[in-house]
């Protein structure tokens, strides 16, 4: 079955610690997304590519970092510079420049 | 466009009508979108409309388009209990804006039996 795989599905930070969330897909989509969900509010774009080897800063960038050595996989690194990290983590992609994007099913990410 | 807004909650018995609404500002949106989330869940693609169509419909959903009010709405029919969940409003535009989508906070809606 083609589709957008998140993992983990629950991940606990440190402080001071960096964490990576793992996205893959196998839809051979062009572009891919990250972005963050907090309680009560909408998705804020973090970071997105879409083409391998290049992604550009999203609306909440800072304490996150990002890479796209392959086509199929788009990991998420949240920083210990990222000071408030509890969040539902969502990567997406889509087969052209954001139209109809297809989802994940999301990493729960929580500081200890 | 980055102004995407939604009613926050909305209740409704089983087999009524939903009518779930969005408002934008930009008007050079390209396509609108619908999406579900259920618990713990990713985001379901539900339904799009190109900016250029006042309506489509897909089964139980009707969606209908007012640019000139910069409002849009998703209708659906015979609702059922399966259809809990919140739903986001979301606009992709072109120009050099090209791939992105600005959500709406989400639209929870409960369905009583």
């Amino acid at each position: 079955d083609g589709g957008i795989t998140q993992s983990p599905k629950y991940l606990f930070r440190k402080e001071g610690q960096n964490v990576t969330l793992s996205c893959e897909q196998n839809l051979n989509h062009d572009a891919m997304y990250w972005y963050r969900q907090d309680p009560g509010q909408g998705l804020r774009l973090i970071y997105y590519s879409q083409i391998v080897n290049d992604f550009q800063k999203g609306d909440i960038a800072e304490g996150y970092s990002v890479s796209r050595e392959k086509k199929e996989s788009f990991p998420l690194t949240v920083t210990s510079a990222q000071k408030n990290p509890t969040a539902f983590y969502l990567c997406a992609s889509s087969i052209d420049r954001g139209e109809k994007l297809f989802f994940g099913s999301g990493t729960q990410l929580s500081v200890l | 466009g980055e102004d995407v807004e939604q009613s926050l909650f909305l209740s409704v018995r089983e087999g009524d009508s939903s009518v779930i609404n969005c408002t934008y500002t930009d008007s050079s949106s390209t396509y609108l979108y619908w999406y579900k989330q259920e618990p713990g869940a990713g985001l379901q693609l539900l339904t799009y409309i190109f900016s250029n169509m006042d309506m489509k419909q897909d089964q139980r959903l009707t969606v209908l388009l007012n640019k000139k009010d910069k409002h849009l709405s998703l209708r659906i029919a015979d609702t059922q209990t399966g259809d809990s969940a919140i739903y986001f409003c979301a606009e992709s535009m072109g120009g050099s804006t090209l791939g992105r989508l600005y959500f709406g906070r989400g639209t929870q809606l409960t369905v009583w039996p």
